[in-house]
C-alpha cells in the first residue's frame, strides 16, 4: 500500500517568508509525527498529533513553528517569518497510535531558507 | 542531558566483514529500542525494534542488536555485511512515560566497499 508522502519535497525561500511543509500519512494511521533533520544529525522530534489534537508539542523550537490535523489525517506543518536556521529535511511519520507500535517515515521535505 | 550515543559516525568495511554499531542511551527505567536504516536516495526505514522479552532480537536482511540493560546498550549487528549494507543507521529510544516520540541518536554512516 501507500506510504507516507511528503509535499514538497524540496522547497527555498526567502529568509522572513512563512512556509507550509504538507504530510499524507498511511491510511488508518491514527497517530503523525513531525521530525526535523539538520545535516549530520539524526532526526529531531517536533510535534505528535494523535487523531486530530496535538498530543505532545514539547519539540517545536519557538512560536514561529506551528502544526495542524484538522481532520485526523493530512497534518500541515507551518513556519512564520523563516530563518536560516530553519534549514533542516522535515521528516513525517505515522503509525496506528497504538503502544508499541512502528513510525513509518515519509521521504522528507527539503527546507533551505536563503 | 539525557540522549541516545552512536559511538561511531563513519565506518568503512570490506564485503563479508563483520559488522557491529554501538548506540547508547542514559534514560532510566523502562525504554523502547529502534535502529533505522537510511539507503542512499530513500527514506528511514525500521531494521528492528526491543520492547520487552528476549534481548536478542532478530531484523530485516540478517540484523540482530542485543539489549543489554546493565549496560544502557542496543549495539547492531550483521555477522557479514554486504555491499547493499552501505547505509546511514540510527539508534533511537523511547524513553518510558513518553508520548512515542522517538529519540534519535546522531547516526552511523556506514561504507561497505566491494
Amino acid at each position: 500500500g501507500a506510504g507516507v508522502s511528503q509535499t514538497p519535497s524540496n522547497k527555498v525561500t526567502e529568509k522572513g517568508k512563512y512556509v507550509e511543509l504538507r504530510c499524507d500519512p498511511i491510511s488508518g494511521h491514527t497517530a503523525l509525527y513531525w521530525y526535523r533533520q539538520s545535516l549530520g544529525q539524526g532526526p529531531e522530534f517536533l510535534i505528535y498529533f494523535q487523531g486530530t489534537g496535538a498530543a505532545d508539542d514539547s519539540g517545536l523550537p519557538n512560536d514561529r513553528f506551528f502544526a495542524v490535523r484538522p481532520e485526523g489525517s493530512v497534518s500541515t506543518l507551518k513556519i512564520q517569518r523563516t530563518e536560516r536556521g530553519d534549514s533542516a529535511m522535515y521528516l513525517c511519520a505515522s503509525s496506528f497510535g497504538r503502544g508499541q507500535d512502528t513510525q513509518y517515515f515519509g521521504p522528507g521535505t527539503r527546507l533551505t531558507v536563503l | 542531558a539525557q540522549s541516545v550515543s552512536q559511538h561511531n559516525h563513519h565506518v568503512i568495511l570490506s564485503e563479508a566483514a563483520s559488522l557491529e554499531l554501538g548506540c547508547n542511551y542514559s534514560y532510566g527505567g523502562t525504554v523502547n529500542l529502534f535502529w533505522y536504516v537510511q539507503y542512499p536516495g530513500q527514506h528511514l526505514q525500521l531494521l528492528l525494534k526491543y520492547f520487552s522479552g528476549d534481548p536478542l532480537v532478530k531484523g530485516i536482511k540478517g540484523f540482530e542488536a542485543e539489549f543489554i540493560k546493565s549496560k544502557f546498550s542496543f549495539n547492531l549487528r550483521k555477522p557479514s555485511v554486504q555491499w547493499s549494507d552501505t547505509a546511514e543507521y540510527f539508534c533511537a529510544v523511547i524513553p518510558g512515560g513518553a508520548t512515542n516520540k522517538l529519540i534519535f541518536g546522531t547516526g552511523t554512516l556506514l561504507a561497505v566497499q566491494p
